[in-house]
């Protein structure tokens, strides 16, 4: 299994709602990354988790709130977000080897509306 | 902090016309590079990437790219572009001190006419 996985592939929600998006990959990747994309921009990184520990957080709100519950999933959950958070979120993973850059492998990302 | 830039925002070719993208970074140490395409709906996908070596590196679909560290650049070539090829490309680099971290460029939108 050499790809990442995301759900959903779109999710439209209140500004009052609570949700999460799930990402899951299979690659003993240790390392795994949100990051948001606006329409005809590049992608921001938002987290990263190494070892499921959060290593950076780009000074994103407090209105998203990562988790990874193991080394293969990696959680984003929302909460009293705002019109302009709606994006295409993108999660990637890569490999954790000491010493050298390792390719981030990115999922398809979830369309999200918020109303 | 090291920035990426890619002056074309929008090109518009013809089948079979070649095709140069440009991409410069500002980091003066050791960098990986690469180039992502993301075709209409879809996900980012690695057309290539050059860590070490040759500075002609060839990658998916029949692109190209070379480093040039006098210039800090690493523009992406096509002899002959399809009308597939119509997407939006983004350079990203990863200095050799940010860990894992990727800086994108701002993207360059292609659209090839049939």
């Amino acid at each position: 299994d050499t790809e990442v996985t995301q759900t959903p592939k779109h999710l439209v929600m209140g500004m009052t709602n609570k949700k999460s998006l799930k990402c899951e990959q299979h690659m003993g990747h240790r390392a795994m990354y949100w990051y948001k994309q606006k329409a005809k921009k590049p992608p921001e990184l938002m987290f990263v988790y190494s070892y499921e520990k959060l290593s950076i957080n780009e000074s994103v709100p407090s209105r998203f709130s990562p988790e990874c519950p193991n080394s293969s999933l990696l959680n984003l959950h929302l909460h009293a977000l705002q019109p302009e958070d709606s994006a295409l979120y993108l999660c990637a993973s890569s490999p954790q080897v000491a010493g050298r850059y390792n390719e981030q492998f990115f999922g398809p990302g979830t369309r999200l509306t918020v109303l | 902090a090291q920035s990426v830039s890619q002056h074309n925002h929008h090109v518009i070719l013809s089948e079979a016309a070649s095709l140069e993208l440009g991409c410069n970074y500002s980091y003066g140490g050791t960098v990986n590079l690469f180039w992502y395409v993301q075709y209409p709906g879809q996900h980012l996908q690695l057309l290539l990437k050059y860590f070490s070596g040759d500075p002609l590196v060839k990658g998916i679909k029949g692109f190209e790219a070379e480093f040039i560290k006098s210039k800090f650049s690493f523009n992406l070539r096509k002899p002959s572009v399809q009308w597939s090829d119509t997407a939006e490309y983004f350079c990203a680099v990863n200095a050799g001190n940010a860990g894992n971290m990727l800086t994108f460029g701002g993207g360059t939108r292609l659209m090839v006419k049939p």
